[in-house]
């Protein structure tokens, strides 16, 4: 597709729960980054993969939180065990290189935990 | 510690007004100044980034005014239009945009009325 592709556009899940939000980078793009966006709050960094480089985790707010990418593409965020502090849209990102020059946004995961 | 303090949180202005929205920093390693505007529903969009060789810099009508000694820019947006009206994020980073990780300030809620 023409920019960052993100599914689900919105979640409702139970406290308790595990969910997977995916990312599909626009194509040719070796850097993919998630960021978090709460309600009234900025947009906080959790995690960035740049081609085959470790992952920079040094975001994610704790062991509930992982991520993979597989083949340089496509993107998951995997959050176990929800909790009501998790509610938030959690936004992926992908740029041609790594920096944040030219950072392209998806539309986000809206997430939901009751 | 919030390394990225944006003010104010909303702005309501007339059509052809000038809002200026005000961001102080607290790193003096950053060297990266963008901001992003966010429609509802959408992911932020790059909307211009300066870097502190430069006071000023301008994209149509939209400026970044830049206060090295104070830690300080702006985003001033000229005669405003009611398609102005989103949520604008400033952030800032390292390595003269080239650090992938930005810090973003909270956020400014502008509405422009007709």
């Amino acid at each position: 597709g023409a920019g960052v592709s993100q599914s689900p556009s919105n979640k409702v899940t139970e406290k308790g729960k595990d969910v997977e939000l995916r990312c599909d980078p626009i194509s040719g793009h070796t850097a993919l980054y998630w960021y978090r966006q709460s309600l009234g709050q900025g947009l906080e960094f959790l995690i960035y993969f740049q081609g085959n480089s470790a992952p920079d985790k040094s975001g994610l707010p704790s062991d509930r939180f992982s991520a993979e990418r597989t083949g340089g593409s496509v993107s998951t965020l995997t959050i176990q065990r929800t909790q009501q502090e998790d509610s938030a849209v959690y936004l992926c990102a992908s740029s041609p290189t790594g920096g944040g020059n030219t950072i392209y946004f998806g539309e986000g995961s809206w997430l939901t935990v009751v | 510690q919030q390394q990225v303090k944006q003010s104010p949180q909303s702005l309501i202005v007339q059509k052809g007004g000038i809002p200026i929205i005000n961001c102080a920093y607290e790193n003096t390693a950053f060297d990266y100044f963008p901001w992003y505007q966010q429609f509802p529903g959408k992911g932020p969009a790059l909307l211009i980034a300066i870097r502190p060789d430069v006071s000023e810099k301008k994209e149509g009508r939209f400026t970044i005014s830049f206060n090295k000694s104070a830690k300080q820019f702006s985003l001033h947006i000229m005669d405003s239009q009611p398609g102005d009206s989103a949520t604008y994020f400033c952030a800032a980073s390292t390595g003269g945009g080239s650090n992938y990780k930005l810090t973003f300030g909270k956020g400014t809620l502008l509405t422009v009325n007709p």
